[in-house]
């Protein structure tokens, strides 16, 4: 089964530190993945977007990694500042059918605090 | 800047009534989407369209309908709204999403409450 699972389900962090948000994805066959940035009551906003060939992307402070073999996608935000307090969603194209599709994880809600 | 406006962003309305959700963007892209968003649950997908007049059902399409006549406008329709129906849904759209660089664009939701 098709499956992403994200870790961890919700992160609270001081401002000016680092983190790390956890991806881990079963669908196959993988084409690409996808870093979303969702602020409260808006849609998701496009971070990264990875292909299997790539294992690494920077997009400023926001540095996506990905680990095709281990099925394992990262991402590093540095330096965090209160407008990074958002939910962060992995999303994994599958490419087996004529169409494709995406999947989406439940996301990460990340709370920066001054 | 690819934009996709969704036209309704709260919606109050009563049970049994007819709902319409209209959704346009502005790129020229083939595909569009149709996703509702429940706490815990993450986006899940009601409807997609990769052309004019075509439609393919996503994971819960049950009690919605779609309607995309024009390339741009791709249009969710409640035909009798439920209190389950209590949702936040999102529209989106992109060129082929098989390709690498296309990206997904969303709009902005439209918060609906069934009272």
């Amino acid at each position: 089964k098709n499956q992403v699972e994200q870790s961890p389900q919700s992160l609270i962090i001081l401002e000016g530190k680092n983190c790390t948000l956890q991806c881990n994805y079963t669908v196959s066959p993988f084409s690409n993945l996808r870093w979303y940035k969702q602020d409260t009551g808006r849609g998701p906003v496009s971070l990264t977007i990875m292909t299997f060939s790539e294992n690494t992307k920077s997009n400023g402070r926001y540095t996506a990694t990905l680990d095709a073999d281990t099925k394992q996608s990262s991402l590093h935000i540095t330096a965090s500042q209160l407008s990074d307090s958002a939910s962060y969603i992995c999303v994994v194209f599958d490419r087996g059918s004529t169409l494709g599709r995406l999947y989406f994880g439940r996301g990460t809600q990340l709370t920066v605090w001054p | 800047d690819v934009k996709v406006t969704q036209s309704s962003r709260y919606l109050v309305k009563r049970t049994g009534e007819k709902v319409f959700l209209e959704c346009v963007q502005d790129m020229d892209h083939e595909n569009m989407f149709w996703y509702r968003q429940d706490p815990g649950l993450g986006l899940r997908l009601i409807y997609f369209s990769y052309d004019v007049k075509m439609k393919e059902k996503g994971d819960i399409p049950e009690g919605y309908s779609v309607s995309r006549e024009k390339k741009e406008r791709f249009s969710l329709i409640l035909e009798s709204a439920s209190t389950n129906q209590t949702s936040m849904y999102l529209c989106a759209s992109s060129l082929i999403t098989g390709l690498t660089g296309n990206t997904i664009y969303f709009g902005e939701g439209s918060w609906l409450t069934v009272v």
